[in-house]
């Protein structure tokens, strides 16, 4: 079964601390997305990768860094967090061509609370 | 990507068909409609995704208008479960890491 994994469900930080999210698929594709989705503006873009050590900014890369080092992990990072980052976090991945290149499979979503 | 126009939130009463409309008056030729649902503190789940023709699987239907512009999900029983809310996205798919970009989409509750 497919499966697109998330380090934590929940997560509290605290304001200036650095935090990694990290995603993990066990199907070998290329292309992995970081969204985060917020109460009214829906899902929104943040980084994505489609090949180890390649990421492209997506709408809202501020403040935001990723590293992608091998194929089926991608993480996300926040040097120094901030309280307008509070957020639920979703990673998802899909494969350039073949089965699966029509459906873009996501993780169950990390909710991060910044004090 | 075209962006698309959904409707904010729709009943439905439990057993009935629910129909969620899309507008997507500015598509391309080679813009597929993409289907994909979210329930409540899951990640978004694809459902369908369609170019021209109607298309059907386990999950739902798809209807696009002739000229493109328009479609409808139709889930034909709609149980509880279904309650989500529901994203309509275009998307070109001759490309191979196109991200999906998605709007505020319809909440739709399923009703007792």
């Amino acid at each position: 079964d497919v499966k697109v994994t998330q380090s934590s469900r929940y997560l509290v930080k605290r304001t200036g601390e650095k935090v990694f999210l990290e995603c993990v698929q066990d199907m070998d594709h290329e292309n992995m997305f970081w969204y985060r989705q917020d109460p009214g503006l829906g899902l929104r873009l943040i980084y994505f990768s489609y090949d180890v050590k390649m990421k492209e900014k997506g709408d809202i890369p501020e403040g935001y860094s990723v590293s992608r080092e091998k194929k089926e992990r991608f993480s996300l990072i926040l040097e120094s967090a901030s309280t307008n980052q509070t957020s639920m976090y979703l990673c998802a991945s899909f494969p350039h061509s073949g089965a699966g290149y029509n459906e873009q499979f996501f993780g169950p979503g990390t909710r991060l609370t910044v004090l | 990507d075209a962006k698309t126009t959904q409707p904010p939130s729709m009943d439905c009463a439990e057993g009935r068909a629910a129909n969620l409309p899309c507008n997507h008056s500015t598509i391309s030729g080679n813009e597929y409609v993409y289907w994909y649902r979210q329930i409540h503190s899951q990640g978004p789940q694809y459902i369908i995704h369609g170019l021209k023709n109607n298309e059907t699987n386990e999950m739902a239907s798809l209807i696009i208008t002739e000229d493109r512009k328009s479609s409808t999900l139709i889930l034909p029983h709609a149980t509880l479960r279904d309650t989500a809310v529901y994203y309509c996205i275009v998307r070109v798919v001759d490309s191979g890491n196109t991200p999906l970009v998605f709007g505020k989409g319809t909440r739709l509750s399923v009703i007792a």
